[in-house]
This record gives C-alpha cells, structure tokens and sequence, in this order.
C-alpha cells in the first residue's frame, strides 16, 4: 500500500496570508489528524477527522481549520498566517479513530515557512 | 497540562553502551503508550506499543503504573539507533507526544 502522501513538501509564505495543506491517507485509513511539529514543542495535536466529522481538535486557535472529503482525503488551512505558524506540519492516519488504540501511519510533513 | 515528559532534549551513549529514554506520562485512566522514532531524513514511525509486550529492533519499555512511566531501554547500542524518539499517549480521544529525545550513538 502506498503510505500517507501530504503535499506541497514545502510552503514559503508571507505574514498574513493564507494557506491551505493536503493529505491522502492509506487507502482504507478512515482516521486522519494534524499536527504541528516544532524544535522546542514536539508533536502538537491540531484535529481529527473521522467519517468527514471532526472528532477531536486541540488547543489552537480559530486561524486552524480542516475538513475532511468522501474519500478519506483531509485538508488544513491557516488563515492570516503569523510568523509563530512556521513548522513541520505532519498528517497521520489510520483505520479507526484514534480511540480504538490503533497505531498511526505518518506523511512526510510539511514544511511551512512564514517571512 | 503537559500528557507526556521526556526530561532528555539530547542523549549520548556510546556504541555497545546501554541506553535508556525516559518517559512520563500523566493520566488518571487506563493509558495506551507508544514509542515513535524518526530516523534522519525518514518520516515518524511507530517502534513499539506497551500493549503488544514486544521487542523491537532490541527496544522494550514496560509500562509502570505507579510511577507513570514508560521508559525505553536497549542493552547495546548501536550506531544506526540514533535517531530522534517520541513517547506518546493515547487517552482514547487523542495522542499526546512528548517533546522528543535525540538520541546519538557514539562508535
């Protein structure tokens, strides 16, 4: 099976901007979440999708956002970009929603920059 | 409230030494632990669950209850074990990782 694929790899924005980040789960994967990677704070916890419902979202502001499509497939969008959004943004999926105890298959990431 | 503590930003170990990476967790209900590990250029992948009781690639971490903790040990290690490694939580409703450790093995 092909694994997560999140596309672009590489975003350079600018201050107020906005952006929108892609993720194809595993093909059968019906979870998907977010989450931001930075040096100092580790793996942050953005949302989860599940079934095209948001099941679960952490402690980010209203700027994060998501959805999810038919097909599994999930998008996350930042709106009026600061410079504190610069990180490794990663998707992860997997077959159930993450309180079945199931494992979580990671994309690639990625990698924002905000000037 | 911080779910998952790795004291060690950076570890160092020379080849053939023990290695041990700590983890802490905070969590009234019944946890579910991991641990990932993210190789150099690679992406994050799982390396073991406390659940399933098994060594992999010569890793085990035993979940302790009453100290919170699940740490990650290898009796020898190996130079191709660096890498950086995540505890993570599971509560049923979301993972909680930790802050990571990089670990360097030294040959």
């Amino acid at each position: 099976k092909a694994g997560v694929t999140q596309t672009p790899r590489y975003l350079i924005k600018t201050r107020g901007q906005q952006v929108t980040l892609s993720c194809s789960p595993i093909s059968g994967h019906r979870s998907v979440s977010w989450y931001q990677q930075t040096p100092g704070q580790g793996l942050q916890f953005l949302f989860e999708y599940f079934s095209e419902t948001q099941r679960n979202k952490g402690n980010f502001p209203g700027r994060f956002s998501g959805r999810q499509f038919s097909n599994s497939r999930s998008e996350m969008n930042v709106s009026t970009l600061e410079l504190g959004d610069s990180a490794l943004y990663l998707c992860a999926s997997s077959p159930q929603p993450s309180g079945a105890y199931n494992e979580q298959f990671f994309g690639p990431g990625t990698r924002l920059t905000v000037l | 409230a911080q779910r998952v503590t790795q004291p060690e930003k950076l570890l160092s170990v020379f080849k053939g030494a023990p290695v041990e990476l700590k983890c802490n967790y905070s969590y009234s209900g019944s946890p579910e632990l991991f641990w990932y590990v993210q190789y150099s250029r690679q992406r994050l992948q799982l390396l073991l669950r406390h659940i399933s009781r098994e060594s992999i690639k010569g890793f085990t971490a035993d979940l302790n209850k009453g100290e919170t903790s699940f740490h990650l040990k290898k009796p020898f290690a190996q130079e191709e074990d660096s890498a950086m490694y995540y505890c993570a939580l599971n509560t049923g409703n979301q993972f909680y990782f930790g802050t990571g450790t990089s670990l360097t093995v030294i040959p």
